[in-house]
């Protein structure tokens, strides 16, 4: 059965530091993977999907980057992190336009 | 890319209650889907209908499209207060899913 993975669940890093968030699939190959960020008590906000491997759409402006490397690997990485950074960030694996979600990172910027 | 608007923005109820929640959208689409979120959670799919459907059951759940006014509602029946969470509406043509605000549903037991 396919499965997605995303860590670590929560985050404390200091402004200026490096970002590093991993989200792998299991189960399927050649998945559109995504990356949303949602900050408190809002929707959630598109930051970046890809379609193959080094493949990277971004939708929006931001401090933030992502790569694929592996077919079924997507990380979400920042060279330095800012205050505004901070929110839940979410990897999702669409198919067929239903998507599955992981369960989340928690990332505080102090 | 497609984006859906939930209404209203929160919504609070006595559990066994009925909860009501409304999307809108603006161009065509293939499919709608509602998707639940647990607070500080990933997203959960409910149910996917698609545009040659005008009603679809899941449990307690019943999800209408009503494709000339471009809208769908997501009913739950009986509302446990398990159903607390906040719920979203992207539509879709394509595998990008746009989300909006989301309805913030509270059960109150």
């Amino acid at each position: 059965s396919q499965t997605i993975h995303q860590w670590p669940a929560t985050l404390v890093q200091p402004v200026g530091s490096p970002l590093s968030l991993e989200c792998t699939v299991e189960g399927t190959s050649n998945p559109n993977l995504y990356w949303y960020r949602q900050a408190a008590g809002r929707g959630l906000q598109l930051l970046f999907y890809s379609v193959g491997i080094g493949q990277i759409s971004s939708e929006v402006p931001q401090n933030l980057s992502a790569s694929r490397p592996q077919d079924r690997q997507f990380i979400l990485s920042s060279k330095k992190l800012l205050l505004s950074d901070s929110g839940f960030y979410l990897c999702a694996w669409i198919i067929n336009t239903e998507a599955f979600f992981g369960q989340g990172t928690r990332l505080t910027v102090v | 890319s497609q984006q859906g608007e939930e209404d209203p923005q929160a919504l609070s109820i006595q559990e066994g209650e009925n909860a009501t929640m409304n999307c809108s959208y603006k161009t065509s689409i293939n499919n709608l889907q509602w998707y639940r979120q647990n607070s500080g959670r990933g997203l959960v799919h409910l149910i996917l209908i698609r545009s040659n459907e005008r009603e679809k059951h899941s449990g307690r759940l019943r999800v209408t499209l009503d494709t000339s006014k471009k809208s769908s509602s997501l009913l739950i029946t009986a509302s446990r207060a398990a159903d607390t969470a906040s719920y979203f509406c992207p539509a879709g043509n394509t595998g990008k899913l746009i989300f909006g605000q989301g309805t913030t549903l509270q059960v109150k037991p």
